[in-house]
């Protein structure tokens, strides 16, 4: 079972308000990751945890958080949700090792911020 | 840094026809190579992965790799309407396997 979970699916923010997105994995994957994916536009890597350890990239560093409480659940965190963060937000696992680098992407959380 | 181009942008097929996506990269040294594909408001499914030049099949998906050429392509034989969806390049590189991917090919594959 290759599945990635994401909760919500669909997310409606108002501008300024806080905003959690959810993601789990059962396939014991050491490393998850976020992406923001907007129309016409590649999918953008936010963030990943590999094991407990957060890296997260350096534009995007002080717009979103992230915490992963166990080795399955990994959240992304806006503390204040802009106009510009409406996307769709896709989580991804990866279990690290020879030939194993294959990214399983979930089905996506659409945010849309008014 | 590593930048992925796709082209076209969009392209539309009849269904059975032969649907060709291309997808070229600026550095070579770069691990791998996938195709993923996207439907409508649901999240990526890898298609294919490739990591040697040549050609690699799975199913109606063949991906070919030329790294001197930095480029990669994907064809999808005998397309269906249900393939109609946005393909995406990804090119891995780097100690945490990061993906790179390109913009997508929007296919419609007409009945």
């Amino acid at each position: 079972d290759t599945t990635v979970k994401q909760n919500p699916r669909y997310k409606l923010a108002r501008v300024g308000k806080p905003v959690n997105l959810i993601c789990s994995q059962t396939m014991n994957h050491d490393t998850m990751y976020w992406y923001q994916k907007k129309p016409n536009q590649a999918p953008k890597l936010l963030l990943f945890y590999y094991d407990k350890i957060l890296n997260r990239e350096a534009d995007t560093f002080e717009k979103f958080q992230s915490s992963r409480p166990n080795n399955s659940f990994c959240s992304l965190y806006i503390g204040s949700a802009g106009l510009e963060y409406s996307a769709m937000y896709l989580c991804a696992s990866r279990l690290t090792g020879w030939g194993q680098d294959t990214q399983y992407f979930g089905p996506g959380t659409r945010l849309l911020v008014l | 840094q590593q930048k992925v181009q796709q082209s076209p942008e969009s392209l539309t097929v009849s269904e059975g026809a032969m649907a060709s996506l291309n997808c070229t990269f600026s550095d070579g040294t770069s691990n791998n190579f996938r195709w993923y594909r996207q439907h409508s408001a649901k999240g990526l499914e890898v298609l294919v992965s490739i990591f040697s030049d040549g050609e690699k099949e799975e199913g109606r998906f063949t991906a070919h790799l030329n790294r001197a050429n930095l480029h990669v392509s994907l064809h999808i034989r005998e397309p269906q309407p249900s393939d109609s969806a946005v393909y995406l390049c990804a090119v891995t590189g780097g100690s945490n396997a990061k993906l790179t991917f390109g913009k997508g090919t929007k296919l419609s594959v007409k009945s």
